[in-house]
């Protein structure tokens, strides 16, 4: 199957410092990158769609000017938490996906942000 | 390497049928196993798995861990064509509350 690298796996920042996360598709364009949030015990929650060379769909409630997303490119998003704080850490996934929207999206491993 | 399989990838099947969905694992420090639904957006979750032998089950679907062997099945019975998706598995670290390794999913399609 399609291969999604996601890296940082883990990453520990101070409050007030801005952190930024890749997500990449290895052997394939991903045309379309989601991006999630996961809370302990919960499912995900997406955050954001992107297509390639567009501006990010962010769900309701999502702040846009606080998770920045760039799909600069058909194989890499990036999402960045700006000004992180405590209440920012969790787990956060992307997922890619090729084509249509009817074709199927692949997941990175996912990122732990803990902010201190 | 921790990996997590899930088989078959894609799946056919007319609506009424029964399908079992498959889901191995080699994972340090297992914790848990979680199965999602995804369609087209966000996977909803399912079932959390911790124990063997134990069968977690709403309504058409159930689900069961055996961690002897290392794996998880996810059946669902007199399917329709809303169950037509992608399951996710999923399985937890022991040492973490958040991280997960993914399995690739298979995509179920129930035809009328």
């Amino acid at each position: 199957g399609a291969v999604v690298s996601q890296h940082p796996s883990w990453v520990i920042c101070k409050s007030g410092t801005s952190v930024k996360i890749e997500c990449r598709s290895l052997d394939f364009q991903a045309t379309t990158m989601f991006w999630y949030r996961q809370f302990p015990k919960q499912s995900l929650m997406l955050m954001a769609t992107s297509n390639e060379g567009s501006k990010a769909t962010y769900e309701q409630g999502v702040e846009k000017d606080k998770f920045l997303i760039n799909h600069a490119s058909l194989t890499l998003s990036t999402l960045t938490v700006t000004s992180a704080h405590p209440e920012d850490s969790s787990f956060y996934i992307c997922s890619a996906k090729q084509g249509t929207m009817n074709t199927e999206a692949f997941f990175g491993q996912g990122t732990r942000l803990t902010v201190v | 390497e921790d990996k997590v399989v899930q088989s078959p990838l894609s799946l056919v099947v007319h609506e009424g049928d029964t399908v079992t969905l498959n889901c191995s694992y080699e994972v340090t420090n297992f914790r848990s196993l979680l199965w999602y639904k995804q369609e087209k957006k966000a996977p909803t979750f399912l079932f959390m798995l911790t124990s063997s032998g134990i069968e977690k089950k709403s309504g058409r679907l159930s689900s069961i861990l055996d961690k002897k062997e290392l794996f998880s099945i996810l059946n669902i019975t007199a399917t329709q064509t809303g169950d037509s998706a992608i399951y996710l598995c999923a399985v937890k670290f022991m040492d973490s509350n958040y991280q997960l390794i993914w399995g690739a999913g298979t995509k179920l399609i129930i035809k009328p």
